[in-house]
């Protein structure tokens, strides 16, 4: 099946730093990536669509200044929360929707990021 | 604006019985739906989806029935299984490339 990882699983970092989160497609080519971002028991929360050589195209109330995105490939994205506060700790996750998946809408998920800010 | 909603946010099931997990929408436009079940600390696993074309789509334990009229749609589970204990989401999209919009999610216990 279709595999996404995520590095790395955990980061606990001082706030002010920047972190870099990266999602790979491991055996699939993928056309777009998606962050997504979610709070304790709540749902997932999409904060940004990548595709491939392209900038990225945020939701509203993201600020892409905080959280760039590069896809620089159709098996990575990576997605660099810039001089993180506490308010951002919380659980990220990628997905990446396969090049061949015929309009489905199909997305494979990776395994999520734990970022704690302290 | 929540355009998939899960209004109900657990369900508890004896081990054997069905599950029947509901979700509505308001937007239209889905030209299909998707269901997707996450564990703790895990990125959502891909369940079973459906064409709007499509009123009914069966994998296994799995169905999901679609409902476009009423903008409803449901996953049932059957027999339910101590491993099905989980959060299970509802996700709806419109574009070929795959942006979904998620409902809120449904935290199933599969009690013994």
């Amino acid at each position: 099946g279709a595999v996404v990882s995520q590095h790395p699983s955990r980061v606990i970092c001082k706030s002010g730093t920047s972190v870099k989160i990266e999602c790979r497609s491991l055996d699939f080519q993928a056309t777009t990536m998606f962050w997504y971002r979610q709070f304790p028991k709540q749902s997932l929360m999409l904060m940004a669509t990548s595709n491939e050589g392209s900038k990225a195209t945020y939701e509203q109330g993201v600020e892409k200044d905080k959280f760039l995105i590069n896809h620089a490939s159709l098996t990575l994205s990576t997605l660099t929360v810039t001089s993180a506060h506490p308010e951002d700790s919380s659980f990220y996750i990628c997905s990446a929707h396969p090049r061949t998946s015929g309009g489905r809408g199909e997305q494979f998920f990776g395994p999520g990021t734990r970022l704690t800010v302290l | 604006d929540q355009q998939v909603k899960q209004n109900s946010p657990s369900l508890s099931v004896q081990e054997g019985r069905i599950s029947i997990l509901n979700c509505d929408y308001t937007n239209s436009m889905f030209d299909y739906f998707l269901w997707y079940k996450k564990y703790p600390a895990e990125g959502p696993t891909f369940l079973i989806s459906i064409s709007s074309i499509k009123d009914k789509n069966e994998d296994g334990r799995f169905t999901v029935f679609l409902n476009k009229s009423a903008k409803h749609l449901s996953l049932h589970i059957v027999p339910s299984q101590p491993g099905d204990s989980a959060v299970y989401f509802c996700a709806a999209g419109t574009d070929s490339w795959g942006k979904l919009q998620f409902g809120a999610g449904t935290q199933v216990v599969v009690t013994p």
